[in-house]
């Protein structure tokens, strides 16, 4: 079983509306938790890292929430544009040995 | 390079030919991942080193799988008789320090394998 769940699998929303993915994982002990937006075709880029004591975290229209006690964390994207079209990826990493689990990916297509 | 750089960027072998894909982090960086994308897929971890001592290699699929990085700086992921079911994007990361609990990746631009 994969130790991070993303959901929706995919989605599309109208320009200008603002969305929300979810990240469930049962990675343990927990370091940190990433989110990625990978372009078709691209090496994913970084969006938030957010280690155990953070609870959110922004990056321009980005903003990521984490409930370490839940183990769940969101993706929330303002104001959607054509240019969010992408696959947004959590990772999570233990502590103490860094190994990465990947989620899937949350693909968002954003439509005019 | 001011990138993370892997080569070759495509590969096409035939099945139980052996292939060498090659990442070159960021100069300085401590940390190396290496991970798979099959098509469709999410990504897959298989190892990662800080310098050069390999961590953890519980995620390489099988012992037809390895990888060094004798330097501390270029890592070569080795896939052994391949086979079609090793096709995907083979992609590296890396990071500056150790333990990278807060530090960004950077990733490479994949290593795309075809196995036919």
């Amino acid at each position: 079983k994969n130790q991070v769940e993303q959901s929706p699998q995919s989605l599309i929303i109208l320009e200008g509306k603002n969305c929300t993915l979810q990240c469930n994982y049962t990675v343990s002990p927990f370091s940190n938790l990433r989110w990625y937006k990978q372009d078709t075709g691209r090496g994913p880029v970084s969006l938030t890292i957010m280690t155990f004591s953070e609870n959110t975290k922004s990056n321009g229209r980005y903003t990521a929430t984490l409930d370490a006690d839940t183990k769940q964390s969101s993706l929330h994207i303002t104001a959607s544009q054509l240019s969010d079209s992408a696959s947004y990826i959590c990772v999570v990493s233990s502590y103490g040995n860094n190994r990465l689990a990947f989620g899937k990916g949350n693909q968002v297509v954003v439509i005019p | 390079g001011a990138g993370v750089s892997q080569s070759p960027r495509y590969k096409v072998t035939k099945r139980g030919q052996d292939v060498a894909l090659r990442c070159d982090p960021i100069s300085g960086h401590v940390s190396l991942y290496w991970y798979r994308q099959a098509l469709g897929q999410g990504p897959e971890f298989l190892t990662y080193f800080n310098y050069e001592a390999q961590q953890d290699k519980s995620g390489l699929p099988n012992d037809r799988f390895s990888a060094e990085r004798p330097e501390g700086s270029i890592s070569t992921l080795t896939i052994q008789r391949t086979e079609q079911r090793d096709s995907a994007m083979y992609r590296c990361a890396s990071s500056l320090a150790q333990g990278a609990s807060n530090e960004k990746l950077f990733f490479g631009s994949g290593t795309q394998l075809s196995v036919l």
